[in-house]
């Protein structure tokens, strides 16, 4: 079965605090994602990676970078957190490009104070 | 630009029953479509993916179709079960230039099944 794991559950930072989330696939998946999900919004794509360092803006990257120094990890960095990044965080990978399936991660739920 | 709807936003329905949950999609150059679940607080699980090639798939008392002429699938869910609450969110793999390996999710149908 394919893993996906993210490191927190739930987090609580103050606005300014720089914020990393981790997610970890075991499945050896070359495409990893990072979305964000709001009530009424639904889910966004931040950013994607393809394969190791490489890296390519989604839908809403605005105050948001990422890193992928390993195949197996995924990591979403908010710099600067402010209030409006209060969301649930979701990472995915998938084998290979277009058309497999995407492995969801359990979620991690920010709040920004 | 694809865009993916689904209808109706809830549902209620009492233990028992046969069930459809509609998703329609704007633009039919797509992969696949996907079917999944979201518990609440957690994150996604697929129950089912529809290659664009196939018109459905079928896992245990959970049948999803697709009709890409008409830009519509739906998720049958037979004999439904308390446990079946959740929402369920489908998604589209577009084909395109900018597709960029993105779902296109739609805003999901939350699905209560009562005792």
């Amino acid at each position: 079965d394919v893993k996906v794991t993210q490191s927190s559950r739930y987090l609580v930072k103050r606005t300014g605090e720089k914020v990393f989330l981790e997610c970890v696939q075991d499945m050896d998946h070359e495409n990893m994602f990072w979305y964000r999900q709001d009530p009424g919004l639904g889910l966004r794509l931040i950013y994607f990676s393809y394969d190791v360092k490489m890296k390519e803006k989604g839908d809403i990257p605005e105050g948001y970078s990422v890193s992928r120094e390993k195949k197996e990890r995924f990591s979403l960095i908010l710099e600067s957190a402010s209030t409006n990044q209060t969301s649930m965080y979701l990472c995915a990978s998938s084998r290979t490009g277009a058309g497999d399936t995407q492995y969801f991660g359990p979620g991690t739920r920010l709040t920004v104070l | 630009k694809q865009e993916v709807t689904q209808i109706p936003a809830a549902l209620s329905v009492p233990e028992g029953e046969n069930l459809v949950l509609n998703c329609s999609f704007t633009d039919s150059a797509i992969y696949n479509l996907q079917w999944f679940r979201q518990d609440p607080g957690k994150g996604l699980t697929s129950l089912l993916l529809i290659q664009s090639s196939q018109r459905e798939q079928t896992s245990g008392r959970l049948n999803a179709s697709l009709d890409k002429s008409s830009g519509r699938s739906t998720l049958y869910i037979a004999a439904s079960q308390p446990g079946d609450s959740a929402t369920y969110l489908c998604a589209c793999d577009p084909i395109g230039w900018d597709s960029s390996y993105k779902l296109i999710f739609g805003s999901g149908t939350r699905l209560l099944v009562r005792p």
